[in-house]
């Protein structure tokens, strides 16, 4: 069965940086996932698509401070200089071959 | 500009139907899949369904199979999600979600939500 595993929480320092990660079970490390943000009160923002050879494609007007990569089943976003603005949920979505759409649990980032 | 504009949401009792609707701008909708996202409050995102960019080809969330049906007006780009058998676990907000191919995959943008709440 596929399944995206995010921690529940994470934090760093103003302008340092935060590497967050989706785990893919097991027998799918092969997939893509994308990410997206939801800051505190609004939707859900599509930040990037992640390929497992961590190549990534970031949607219209993200900042460069968003980066994305892989290692195995692992897919990871890394937010650089971290901002204010940057605090919010972060979820991993993805999608079996028959086109079911799958989200990791989310993972609250806190910038102290 | 790609825009995607969520309507219908509201109060209805338990056992009741709601149709939400999706109108789309800015982009070939026939060429794009769509899907129904959800959020009750304070949990995570849970996708409910999605339907491939001619409308031939559905999918549903276990949760919603046999309540809830997707479907789309490729003339007008709108997208629907009509509820029946609504339970209080069906509140939350909706979310209309374009995907980046033809068939459900990447979420590549999102509408506004629209608000549901099932309550006497």
């Amino acid at each position: 069965q596929l399944v995206l595993t995010q921690p529940p929480s994470a934090s760093a320092s103003l302008g340092a940086s935060v590497k967050l990660t989706c785990t893919l079970s097991s027998g799918h490390s092969s997939y893509a996932i994308a990410w997206h943000q939801q800051q505190p009160e609004k939707g859900p923002r599509y930040l990037m698509k992640v390929n497992s050879d961590g190549s990534h494609t970031k949607g219209d007007g993200i900042s460069d401070r968003f980066s994305g990569s892989s290692s195995g089943a692992e897919r990871y976003l890394t937010i650089s200089n971290l901002q204010s603005e940057d605090e919010a949920d972060y979820y991993c979505q993805t999608w079996t071959t028959g086109s079911n759409v799958i989200f990791g649990g989310g993972t609250k980032v806190t910038v102290l | 500009e790609v825009q995607l504009l969520d309507s219908g949401g509201g109060l209805v009792q338990p056992g009741g139907s709601l149709r939400l609707s999706c109108a789309a701008s800015g982009f070939t909708f026939t060429n794009f899949a769509m899907n129904w996202v959800r959020q009750a409050p304070g949990k995570g995102l849970e996708w409910v369904s999605g339907i491939s960019g001619g409308g031939g080809s559905t999918s549903s969330a276990d949760s919603v199979k046999g309540r809830f049906t997707i479907s789309r007006d490729n003339s007008k780009n709108t997208l629907y999600l009509q509820m029946n058998s609504l339970r209080a676990e069906d509140t939350a907000i909706y979310y209309c979600a374009k995907s980046l191919v033809v068939v459900p995959t990447t979420i590549d943008f999102w509408g506004q939500g629209t608000l549901v709440t099932v309550s006497s």
